[in-house]
Formats: C-alpha cells, structure tokens, sequence
C-alpha cells in the first residue's frame, strides 16, 4: 500500500528563518514520482515540484529546497528565509505508475509571522 | 481562461436542492478528477475519469453523481445532500492517471444547511 506521512500537523515561524517540511512514504513501486503542493487560504492547490524515484539530486528553486533520499523514504522541503506570504499548507503527494491517483499526507500547516 | 477553472466559487444549498458544480480544464489533458477537502480531514479523492471513462469511484454516496461529457469538462451533480457534505470540492486534471502531476482549480466551497 501507499502512504504518505507528514508528522508536523503545524509549524510557526518568525520571517526570515528556515523552516523545514518533513514528508516520509511507503510504497513497492520502484518507479514512482513524488509531488509537494501548496495551499493558500484561498483554498487552490498550487503545484510546486514533481521528483521521479531514479533522479536523488536535491533542487533549489529560489528559497525552495528539495531533499529526495530513498534510504529514508522522505523527501523533504525547506523554505529558506521565509515570508509572510509562505503561510499555507503544505502537502507533499506521491504517485506511481500501479495506481491511479495521487496519495496526499494530511498537510503541514505553516504560519509566519512578521 | 488558463488552466482550471471552477464554477460557482462559493454554493449554498438546502437538502432537498440540486446543483451542479462545473470544471473546465484548458490544458489538453486526459485526465480529470474530483475530490473532497473537509475541515481537519485529508483530500479524498472522489472519482477519476480518463478518456472521459470513469476508472475510480470511491465509495462515494450516491447522492453524488459524476458526468464528464468530453475530456475538458467533468461535472457534479448534487441532489438531497446532507449537512456533513459541507467541503471544498476541488477538481484536477493531469495528462495521464499514473505518475502524472495534476493541476487543480480554485475549488467550489460548499455549504449544505
């Protein structure tokens, strides 16, 4: 079965500081491709990056990071020097090429604060 | 319009109305989906069609009914729905089911009283 953890129900954080999101799964595929999405409070899920399980290199996208490793299981999201404007909840997602939707942990809710 | 849309933005209804939510995506893709974001509970995924063919259906009540006419368009219709149906229903799309991302519209908030 697939299943997708993310432990921190929500995080506060002052602007400025680095916070990191935790995302932990599970599953058999050896093929399978993991997403983190963004929701602001106007409720739309924003995509924000796909990995494939073959492709371990971390990404930088501005203040985004992404830290993929398979002998965890987790890949991992920090927002370095965060604003105001990061406040959402954040939910990491994975997918495989036997099933047909996408596994979303319950979300990460993070608040900052000025 | 760019990706996916979603109307009406904001629903309320009685138990005994019905209505339909609408989606439209503008992206190409083959693939659409329904889900459901209540308060303090994960997304759950209502139905998926791909070809505009349902291939998953889960467990949802039948008060719920999907439609998807062609591959741009998936509908919900809504009749004598309950008070605990009150959610975010957000609609996706994705250019295959397996391994794809899927983007989503802005979601339909409803409330039921």
């Amino acid at each position: 079965a697939q299943k997708v953890t993310q432990a921190q129900t929500e995080i506060s954080v002052v602007e400025k500081e680095d916070v990191t999101l935790d995302c932990v799964y599970e599953t058999r595929d050896t093929t399978y491709y993991l997403f983190w999405y963004k929701q602001p409070p106007s409720g739309e899920l924003v995509f924000l990056i796909r990995r494939n399980s073959f492709d371990e290199q971390n990404e930088i996208s501005g203040r985004y990071s992404w830290n993929f490793q398979k002998s965890t299981s987790s890949f991992n999201f920090t927002i370095t020097a965060s604003q105001v404007v990061d406040s959402a909840v954040y939910f990491c997602a994975l997918s495989g090429l036997s099933f047909q939707k996408l596994v979303f942990g319950t979300g990460t809710r993070l608040l900052v604060s000025p | 319009e760019t990706g996916v849309t979603q109307t009406p933005r904001h629903l309320v209804m009685g138990m005994t109305n019905k209505k339909s939510l609408k989606c439209e995506q503008h992206l190409g893709h083959n693939a659409m989906y329904w889900y459901k974001q209540s308060a303090k509970k994960p997304l759950e995924l209502m139905f998926v069609y791909s070809l505009e063919e349902r291939v998953e259906n889960n467990s949802v009540p039948s008060r719920f009914s999907p439609e998807c006419p062609n591959s741009s368009h998936l509908f919900l219709h809504l009749h004598t729905l309950q008070p605990e149906d009150s959610a975010l229903y957000l609609c996706a799309s994705s250019q295959e089911t397996r391994g794809d991302t899927q983007y989503f519209g802005p979601g339909t908030r409803l409330t039921v009283l």
